[in-house]
């Protein structure tokens, strides 16, 4: 069964860029596209983007166009998403998830723990 | 403002049945894209309830169930249990997005 764990908490002034790990164990780790979704205090989830390892293919939400980033160390099976240009708003738990299945448009099964990101001056 | 529209809140008694309704439109759940379904209890990360409109992930009673007809789904709970109480989450893909979208989530109280 797989597991994903995510690096721990961090705190960033506003315009900073923050990194986010997300290590996948237990299965191949190839074989299914990788999201990230956020949630805001009291606030609902937001998907950001989406990563394929089979070939680092990436998809990112019109919203955060431009300041994400997703990347993966396949030797480490570890996943990295970027947020730059940080403002009061990106203040939130950000999660990894995978893909349920072979269905591109598939629900996501196998959460990280999630990792806050409090962005504050 | 979500693509995916659920009511904010439901309640029901222990041993009853509630539905959350998920809204959406023609770019989205209306074009034939599955809809998801997430129970999230506090302080934790989702968990995937139910995938593909109607299927079940091992593990999940068959206390829960999914359906989807025309532009919207629907979550049905049966047998109401208080660890049932939660927060649940539909989620689809919009192609005129091109993004996948989530409802704005719906609490539910168990009296």
């Amino acid at each position: 069964q797989v597991q994903l764990v995510q690096s721990g908490a961090e705190v960033k002034k506003p315009g900073a860029s923050v990194r986010v790990s997300c290590k996948a164990s237990g299965d191949t780790f190839t074989t299914y596209f990788m999201h990230w979704v956020r949630q805001a205090p009291g606030q609902g989830l937001e998907w950001l983007g989406m990563f394929n390892p089979n070939g680092g293919y990436t998809h990112y939400a019109q919203t955060f166009e431009g300041r994400v980033a997703v990347s993966m160390d396949a030797s480490t099976t570890t996943v990295y998403m970027d947020l730059s240009s940080l403002r009061s708003e990106d203040t939130a738990v950000y999660y990894c998830a995978r893909r349920h299945g072979p269905n591109l448009w598939g629900g996501m099964d196998v959460w990280g723990q999630g990792t806050t990101v409090i962005v504050s001056s | 403002q979500s693509v995916l529209t659920q009511p904010p809140s439901v309640s029901g008694v222990p041993g009853q049945g509630v539905t959350i309704s998920c809204t959406g439109s023609s770019p989205n759940i209306g074009a034939g894209y599955g809809v998801h379904w997430y129970q999230q209890l506090p302080g934790t990360a989702p968990k995937l309830l139910i995938y593909d409109n109607t299927n079940r992930p091992s593990g999940v009673p068959d206390r829960f169930s999914g359906s989807k007809s025309g532009t919207s789904a629907s979550l049905a709970i049966t047998g109401l249990q208080a660890d049932d109480e939660a927060d649940y989450y539909c989620q689809s893909y919009d192609s005129s997005l091109s993004a996948w979208v989530f409802g704005g989530g719906t609490k539910l109280t168990v009296l």
